[in-house]
């Protein structure tokens, strides 16, 4: 089993750009989530999924757009990017009955 | 409200040492606690949850209810201990929300 796969691993955008950071998980986990990962935040939840076709907000979803049209993907959209973007960004899903498993995480510049 | 602190950035200690990484929590309700370890630029690896009662590499932590806290602990540090360190809760299932603290960087001197 890959777990949970985040693509890409690195990427440089420029203010206003789009892009989209994706996830994929081969558990048949349920809930999916991202995460922005910053110095001295820890961890803040943007958005998460219980189920396909089912999404609510985090902690900091502002910027960000989520869907979940299948279990296995949960693919997270800049819609314009900016430099307060600028993160490692993880992403995680959850079934019972052995918790969380995390992506390798994307490190993004925005310039 | 839903929240984990954890009150120190950084703790240094000498191989050996005591370790104790202090994690308190806010939650209504009865929550699941964890430990998350991130080794450099890697990705977060689950080293504790409070259910299971195990020790993972010499740590272990306690859940304290009456002082709502979980701290980690390990009686001699090694220099491949050093990471950082996240405590973190949700709601007792797989669907619950995950909560982190800011994490705390352990550094073990030689």
């Amino acid at each position: 089993n890959a777990g949970v796969t985040q693509t890409p691993k690195f990427q440089v955008l420029k203010t206003g750009q789009s892009m989209t950071l994706q996830c994929a998980q081969d558990m048949n986990h349920e809930y999916m989530s991202w995460y922005r990962q910053d110095p001295g935040m820890g961890l803040r939840l943007i958005h998460y999924s219980v189920g396909a076709g089912i999404t609510d907000q985090g902690e900091v979803p502002n910027g960000y757009n989520v869907s979940r049209s299948t279990t296995e993907d949960f693919p997270l959209r800049l819609l314009s990017a900016a430099p307060s973007q600028t993160s490692v960004y993880f992403c995680a899903s959850s079934g019972a009955p052995f918790g969380y498993t995390f992506g390798s995480g994307t490190r993004l510049t925005v310039v | 409200a839903q929240r984990v602190t954890q009150p120190e950035k950084l703790l240094s200690v000498f191989k050996g040492a005591p370790v104790e990484l202090k994690c308190n929590y806010s939650y209504s309700g009865s929550p699941e606690l964890f430990w998350y370890v991130q080794y450099s630029r890697q990705r977060l690896q689950l080293l504790l949850r409070h259910i299971s009662r195990e020790s993972i590499k010499g740590f272990t932590a306690d859940l304290n209810k009456g002082e709502t806290s979980f701290h980690l602990k390990k009686p001699f540090a090694q220099e491949e201990d050093s990471a950082m360190y996240y405590c973190a809760l949700s709601g007792l299932g797989a669907t619950n929300k995950l909560i982190f603290g800011t994490g705390t960087l352990l550094a073990v001197q030689p």
